[in-house]
């Protein structure tokens, strides 16, 4: 059980275009998801937390804007990231808990590449 | 928001020998410490957890222990296998029940 998906698993666009990534939940109901980002040989940086239904909220310093979340359902959060540059080129990964502070349960990762 | 450290950044053991991994971090309200491992291009995957009412918990060659006074936790995984080298991180859960991560260690079993 408590598995989570991510499409797509990569994805290359070019510079200026937005891209987004889906987050599932397909065998429970995830109260919050969460979104980091991580850059080749460093840790997870947390992006943002969606809770189902109300607006995420971010971590300074990251473009509400930029990184537009939507959770419209207790199984499905995507991340669009808008006019995309080189710079986000990056590891996006999603997890999802089924009640705060318990375990996350973390998808497979997209790949990010903006030429 | 808080930091975790952690340490060693990188850590090569000859295979059958033990491997530690230590972090500290500073927030007392923290209370579900758990440890993951990832392979290059993969996910994070939960390989145990602690929470703060348990000093210690075991899971066949892997183990964790925690001190709250001291507010540090470490990783211990004997008789080390290549299949365990991969990139570690510890992580804490902050007031909010965010997960915080450590900066990982990068850990090589040489056979």
């Amino acid at each position: 059980g408590a598995v989570v998906s991510q499409h797509p698993s990569w994805v290359i666009c070019k510079s200026g275009t937005s891209v987004k990534i889906e987050c599932r939940s397909l065998d429970f109901q995830a109260t919050t998801m969460f979104w980091y980002r991580q850059f080749p040989k460093q840790s997870l940086m947390l992006m943002a937390t969606s809770n189902e239904g109300s607006k995420a909220t971010y971590e300074q310093g990251v473009e509400k804007d930029k990184f537009l979340i939507n959770h419209a359902s207790l199984t499905l959060s995507t991340l669009t990231v808008t006019s995309a540059h080189p710079e986000d080129s990056s590891f996006y990964i999603c997890s999802a808990s089924g009640l705060a502070g318990r375990e996350q349960y973390f998808g497979p990762g997209t790949r990010l590449t903006v030429t | 928001g808080e930091n975790v450290e952690q340490h060693p950044s990188t850590l090569s053991v000859q295979e059958g020998d033990s491997a530690v991994i230590k972090c500290t971090y500073s927030d007392s309200a923290s209370n579900y410490f758990p440890w993951y491992k990832q392979e290059l291009g993969k996910r994070p995957q939960l390989i145990i957890d602690i929470r703060s009412n348990v000093g210690e918990k075991k899971d066949q060659r892997i183990a964790v222990t925690l001190n709250k006074t001291a507010k540090h936790f470490s990783l211990h995984i004997t008789e080390t296998q290549p299949e365990d080298s991969a990139v570690y991180f510890c992580a804490r859960t902050d007031s909010w029940g965010k997960l915080q991560f450590g900066a990982g260690t990068q850990v090589v079993v040489t056979p």
